[in-house]
């Protein structure tokens, strides 16, 4: 199987500094790593994802990283804004099988 | 297109009931998911199928839990009997056959056992 770890599991920042989560995956196997959004009284949403060919991938002002070696990807928000306020999930899976989340992240971004 | 629809959306039990939540994919997807959220353990898988067969039903779960694909656009998850720590937010997701790409959630059945 598959276990995800996710620190912090509460950050608090100011408007326009930025923000990162840390993630750290067990099976070696694992070469798809998304991110979920999910709002108050929201379901989550996907926001970026990054594959095992790849070490960086930017969406706009969200930056994803992914040091295979060391089995750790981490997810960065640039600029951060009070919409960025929100839980917020890794997750890891070998492509084609089930997806394995970790425990959550809630950014809370003060103006 | 309609989204993954769950019903209830709110659901009150008192302990030792059976009860069963109903998730519809988004038309045309093949794996489905059901995950139980709560504030501690985040978001635990339950159940996960491709095209109706039960892949993985997550080991701690496998007791009082139940999931079931009866066709392909139609799912159940069955708890019995319930327990008060089976109080959470039950979201079914759906993912297109091609087996990567993006979940799409539900709106989330809201369990609480008395």
């Amino acid at each position: 199987g598959e276990q995800v770890e996710q620190l912090p599991s509460i950050l608090r920042v100011q408007e326009r500094s930025s923000a990162s989560i840390n993630c750290t995956y067990e099976n070696s196997a694992s070469n798809y790593f998304p991110w979920y959004k999910q709002e108050p009284g929201e379901n989550p949403k996907l926001i970026i994802d990054i594959r095992s060919n790849m070490e960086r991938k930017q969406i706009q002002g969200l930056i994803v990283l992914l040091d295979k070696k060391a089995k750790r990807f981490s997810l960065h928000i640039t600029d951060t804004q009070p919409a960025d306020s929100a839980m917020y999930f890794c997750a890891a899976s070998r492509m084609g099988y089930k997806l394995t989340f970790g425990t959550g992240t809630s950014l809370l971004v003060d103006p | 297109d309609a989204g993954v629809t769950q019903t209830p959306r709110h659901e009150v039990a008192e302990k030792g009931q059976t009860i069963i939540l109903k998730c519809e994919p988004v038309s045309g997807h093949n794996d489905l998911f059901w995950y139980r959220q709560t504030k501690i353990q985040g978001l635990e898988l339950l159940s996960y199928f491709r095209s109706k067969s039960l892949m993985e039903d997550g080991g701690a779960f496998k007791d009082r839990f139940k999931a079931e694909m009866l066709n392909s656009s139609f799912s159940t998850l069955k708890i019995q009997p319930t327990e008060p720590k089976d109080s959470a937010v039950y979201l079914c997701a759906s993912r297109s056959g091609t087996g990567e790409g993006q979940l799409y959630f539900g709106e989330g059945s809201k369990l609480t056992v008395l």
